[in-house]
């Protein structure tokens, strides 16, 4: 099966700073998402990374504060800027499609830890 | 838009028991509903899912229902097990390739020795 890689896993930022979150799969994925877990909660879908073209953003969440790119089929970035305490939380990315499996099943990285201070 | 509710938020049980966990869906154009445990400090992992077509699927322990007419589905493990205390999600999706799932807040399960 196909391995979804996360970098960092975790990182402690000072509020004002950006941090860059990647996201590798091993093998060639239809879709990517990210996600955002704060502790003790449900998964909230940030955004869809769209290949060749922009992202498409959940209400609440702007492309400002999360840019995100998609350059190819098997990587993707979250950048979370200008950064304050209130996103601390679990990033996740997921992916679809992966190795031509069925449609829908989504598979998720391992997620990064970010506290900010 | 879709909206997922999960009950209940927390589940105890005892080691040999069975556990359910329900959930209830808003938009009848959800066709896919997976299930994910997540363990602590790990990633979700899907478990079992299921789509519109199919009332039920069992894998081993585990088993998914859905009822379409009253838009809800459920969970149901037998014979539960120590390593089977995690957190459990619900989602559902539209389907088709590139849509979204959304969550239902989850159920803590702990399965006592």
């Amino acid at each position: 099966s196909a391995v979804i890689s996360q970098k960092p896993s975790r990182d402690i930022c000072q509020r004002g700073t950006s941090l860059t979150i990647q996201c590798q799969v091993d093998s060639q994925v239809t879709m990517m998402f990210w996600y955002r877990q704060q502790p003790g909660q449900s998964l909230t879908l940030i955004a869809t990374a769209n290949q060749g073209s922009e992202a498409t953003y959940e209400s609440g969440f702007v492309i400002d504060k999360f840019p995100i790119s998609r350059p190819n089929l098997t990587f993707s970035t979250l950048t979370v800027s200008n950064m304050s305490p209130e996103d601390s939380s679990i990033y996740l990315c997921s992916v679809e499609g992966r190795g031509g499996g069925p449609l829908n099943e989504q598979f998720f990285g391992p997620g990064t830890r970010l506290t900010v201070l | 838009g879709e909206n997922v509710e999960q009950h209940p938020s927390t589940l105890s049980v005892q080691e040999g028991d069975s556990a359910v966990i329900k959930c209830t869906y808003s938009d009848s154009a959800s066709n896919y509903f997976p299930w994910y445990k997540q363990e602590l400090g790990k990633r979700p992992q899907l478990i079992i899912d299921i789509r519109s077509n199919v009332g039920e699927k069992k894998d081993q322990r585990i088993a998914v229902t859905l009822n379409k007419t009253a838009k809800h589905f459920s969970l149901h493990i037998t014979e539960t097990q120590p390593e089977d205390s995690a957190v459990y999600f619900c989602a559902a999706s539209k389907g088709g390739g590139s849509e979204k799932l959304v969550f239902g807040k989850g159920t803590k399960l702990t399965v006592n020795p």
